[in-house]
């Protein structure tokens, strides 16, 4: 059973506009989340992450929302850029499911220009 | 600074044969992670290190054993390769299994079992 979900595989947006990704979890003892980028044929890179203490964490252009209560997280990016074009994975770390990741299948951003 | 570096990049075996898969960080981290990566499926834990000279299964062992070799290189095996082992494999460091530190990923190899 997944306790980190992306129900996105895919998302679709213009240059200039917002780009929202989503992610659920069901292990309610996850208490710190990351965002993952990925480009093809590379390795995943760090983007932002979130403790369980905070409600936003924002960075630059990409902005991440917890809401604890419906277990849910999501990664704002704006303005979306074609660079941002990629696959985001989300993450969660906890004592409940050890400090070792609990990936989603990620979500495959496209940003048109 | 090369971070986590993977070898080879890419590969083709044929059911049975033997593969090592190769990993090296220069961060000075204690931790590693081999994770595979399918179509849909995200990234899958298979082994980790938490520290050097000690292995953990993951999510998905079976098939596979792996040498903490020192602290920088951590090795994944395939004794006997199968289809079902044609993926994508990361290799990932962080300082410590037991933190919030992000991992560093290396950019994979590309395994294909006939």
């Amino acid at each position: 059973d997944q306790q980190v979900k992306q129900n996105s595989p895919s998302l679709s947006v213009q240059e200039g506009r917002i780009s929202i990704l989503n992610c659920d979890y069901t292990n309610s003892m996850f208490d710190y989340f990351l965002w993952y980028k990925k480009y093809p044929a590379e390795g995943p890179t760090f983007l932002i992450s979130i403790s369980s203490i905070k409600d936003k964490n924002e960075d630059g252009r990409f902005t991440v929302f917890l809401n604890k209560s419906a277990k849910h997280l999501s990664l704002h990016i704006v303005p979306s850029q074609p660079g941002d074009s990629a696959v985001y994975f989300c993450a969660a770390l906890g004592p409940g499911g050890s400090y070792i990741p609990t990936f989603g299948r990620g979500t495959s951003l496209i940003v048109h220009p | 600074n090369a971070g986590v570096t993977q070898t080879p990049k890419f590969q083709v075996l044929k059911t049975g044969q033997s593969m090592t898969l190769q990993c090296a960080q220069d961060m000075n981290h204690n931790s590693m992670y081999w994770y595979r990566q399918d179509p849909g499926m995200g990234l899958r834990l298979i082994y980790y290190s938490a520290s050097e000279g000690t292995t953990d299964k993951g999510e998905v062992p079976n098939g596979y054993n792996v040498s903490r070799l020192n602290k920088r290189e951590f090795s994944l095996r395939l004794e006997s390769a199968a289809p079902s082992q044609t993926s994508v494999y990361f290799c990932a460091s962080s300082s410590w299994v037991n933190s919030n530190q992000p991992q560093h990923f290396g950019d994979g190899t590309r395994l294909s079992i006939l």
